[in-house]
């Protein structure tokens, strides 16, 4: 079966860290993955999105992997922050589709 | 400039009755979407709007959701003789055409069918 698994347990992490976490999919063939933040409350925002033929992408303390051998994403945020404190979604889209497919994301917690 | 706009924010609902979910999207976006998410889960895709097409509605959960676009422009989500299982937050998205893979989300209608 088709499926997207994003660590349900919260990463919990200190001030200053990387925070690293982990999208794993299985059955697909996907074209983009996509990384969003969503706070309590709010509809999600994106903040990346990395091609199949793409290994790495970065953007400010932002960085992507996308490893197709493997069907795994890593989602990378170096120097953290409290106010990165959220829960990140990756999703993926089939080639020639508009569908975003959403795992069910990861909280993450940064200690001050 | 705006952003995506749902409303209500929130609907408290009995069971059975129906209800309506409205969305702006963001002026100029061709497409529209309609994801559920229930507590503790992803997003779960339901209906696609792209310009005057078709819509995609290959998501919807039974035939009791609908969903209309007028105009290009602000759609409507329609749920029929509620189910407490429908209970989740409904949230909308738009984006600048079917090839802009970056999706611009609302808030979100929070749904409580009682």
């Amino acid at each position: 079966s088709q499926k997207i698994e994003q660590n349900s347990e919260a990463l919990n992490i200190q001030e200053g860290k990387t925070a690293t976490l982990t999208c794993n999919y299985t059955n697909y063939s996907p074209a983009y993955l996509q990384w969003y933040r969503q706070d309590p409350g709010r509809g999600p925002v994106f903040l990346l999105l990395i091609r199949e033929n793409e290994k790495e992408k970065r953007k400010e303390r932002l960085k992507v992997t996308f490893d197709t051998t493997l069907k795994q994403s890593l989602f990378h945020i170096t120097a953290s922050q409290p106010a990165d404190s959220a829960t990140y979604l990756c999703a993926l889209v089939m080639d020639s589709s508009y569908k975003l497919i959403f795992g069910s994301g990861t909280r993450l917690l940064v200690r001050p | 400039g705006a952003g995506v706009s749902q409303s209500p924010s929130n609907k408290v609902t009995e069971k059975g009755k129906d209800v309506e979910l409205r969305c702006d999207p963001i002026s100029g976006h061709t497409a529209l979407y309609w994801y559920r998410q229930s507590l503790g889960q992803g997003l779960e895709f339901l209906i696609y709007f792209q310009g005057n097409s078709a819509p995609d509605k290959s998501g919807l959960p039974s035939d009791r959701f609908s969903a209309e676009r007028t105009g290009g422009s602000v759609s409507t989500l329609t749920i029929q003789r509620t189910q407490q299982e429908d209970s989740a937050v409904y949230l909308c998205a738009s984006s600048f055409g079917s090839n802009s893979y970056e999706q611009y989300f609302g808030p979100g209608t929070r749904l409580t069918v009682t």
